[in-house]
């Protein structure tokens, strides 16, 4: 199985800043990888996919990069809503797997 | 609007079983794969299940293989999961989702809670 691991776990930042969640494949997934955005109660919801995809409707800050086995999602200028936890998931091969999850929280 | 509306959830004893259902609307349904996956606190998200359009392929996680059995009905837009031999361990909220590479749709989820 592909394990997905998540870094950091958690992070705090202010209104405005930069923020990158890291997401490391344990072998190659090229780029089969999908970010999630998740609030309290509810369903995930995609943000990109195919690793720099941005899926419609989502708003341009954020972004995706990488290939391989190491990608990034990037929020370019933090916003009271994107309080929320981030999952990183491959699709390239079966079990389809998820990262642990990083919680942002805002300062 | 693509809409996915789980049921079937509730409180089951270990060893029981349990059948979960989603029906899909807004979509052509015939032409997509789709998928279970559950969150539980402990474990996060865990992809459960996948179905191809006409039933043919069906993958499963390693944890409810042999245990668990995804199903579809065409004809009714829905999409089935039958839990047998439940343990503790799948308790969870249960979404049924739609893959399209990455799941694109989620519905709300359906809680499973396993205990005595």
């Amino acid at each position: 199985d592909i394990q997905m691991t998540q870094s950091p776990s958690t992070l705090s930042a202010s209104v405005g800043d930069r923020v990158t969640i890291t997401c490391r494949a344990s072998q190659s997934i090229s780029f089969w990888l999908a970010w999630y955005q998740q609030k309290p109660g509810k369903a995930p919801n995609v943000l990109i996919y195919q690793a720099s995809n941005l899926e419609s409707g989502v708003p341009s800050r954020f972004s995706g990069s990488g290939s391989g086995a190491e990608f990034t999602l990037t929020i370019s200028s933090l916003q009271p809503d994107d309080s929320a936890t981030y999952y990183c998931q491959q699709y390239n091969s079966y079990p389809w797997t998820f990262g642990q999850g990083t919680k942002v929280e805002i300062k | 609007e693509v809409q996915l509306v789980e049921s079937g959830g509730g409180l089951v004893q270990p060893g029981g079983s349990l059948r979960l259902s989603c029906a899909a609307s807004g979509f052509t349904f015939t032409t997509y794969s789709m998928s279970w996956v559950r969150q539980t606190p402990g474990k996060g998200l865990e992809w459960v299940a996948n179905i191809n359009q006409d039933g043919s392929e069906k993958y499963y996680v390693d944890s409810v293989r042999g245990r668990f059995t995804v199903s579809r009905d065409n004809a009714k837009n829905s999409l089935y999961l039958q839990m047998n031999s439940l343990r503790a361990e799948d308790t969870a909220v249960y979404y049924c989702a739609r893959p399209r590479g990455s799941f694109d749709s989620w519905g709300q989820g359906t809680l499973v809670t396993v205990s005595s």
